[in-house]
């Protein structure tokens, strides 16, 4: 257990739906940061999270937004899903010095 | 951010060591080094980090020269177990964190 947890681990969906995947930071951390992983591919950062604020953008879709909340768990939401939005969606948290951590992940299926 | 260049595959037997070199040509003063390793389906581990000469744990060990252009990752005696893809990092350690910017990483395949 890394101390990052993500729900849930599998999600089936058609597309065109929405989805919301849960993440909850290793205790203490302040930041989150969401990746993307298609199959076979590289893990694509989509955003940070600093204690509540956005902190950085990366390869994220309009389609796709997140937010951090007081109790600093996130949430990302995916809307207007496509089949190329499958693809496992990690979660990560760090604190101001220390290493990332990350989350066994949220394996998305649009079918 | 400076840009890593490492192997796109590597194959090895059980009980070998394992060198993996990455490239870091453009390393900033204030930049780790940072190894992450990631089973598939899995989100990644870290390994090991360092900023100079060598770093080593009870997993690996790590080793810069002196001009930080490069780092390499040595796993003792490999196992099947450590089949997996391996990425280096360069991580600045200036105010706040950054979001960590991976490359295609090396998949490292280990035979019996």
């Amino acid at each position: 257990d890394s101390g990052v947890t993500q729900t849930p681990k599998h999600l089936i969906t058609a597309t065109g739906q929405r989805v919301t995947l849960r993440c909850s930071p290793r205790s203490g951390d302040l930041s989150v940061y969401w990746y993307q992983q298609s199959l076979d591919q590289g893990l694509q950062f989509l955003i940070q999270y600093y204690n509540g604020e956005e902190r950085a953008k990366g390869n994220i879709l309009e389609r796709f937004s997140a937010q951090q909340f007081p109790d600093l768990h996130s949430e990302l939401n995916l809307s207007s899903l496509e089949l190329g939005d499958s693809a496992l969606y990690f979660c990560a948290s760090s604190d101001t010095a220390g290493g990332y951590t990350f989350g066994s992940g949220t394996r998305l299926t649009v079918v | 951010l400076a840009k890593t260049t490492q192997p796109i595959s590597m194959d090895s037997y059980e009980g070998q060591e394992v060198n993996i070199t990455c490239s870091h040509n453009n390393i900033a003063t204030n930049d780790y080094i940072t190894w992450y390793q990631q089973f598939p389906s899995q989100g990644p581990r870290f390994i090991i980090q360092g900023y100079k000469t060598k770093v080593t744990n009870e997993v690996a060990s790590l080793f810069i020269p002196a001009d930080r252009k490069s780092s390499t990752l040595s796993l003792p005696r490999v196992s099947l177990s450590d089949t997996a893809v391996y990425y280096c990092l360069v991580e600045g350690r200036d105010t706040g964190r950054r979001a960590l910017t991976f490359g295609s990483g090396t998949r490292l395949q280990v035979q019996p």
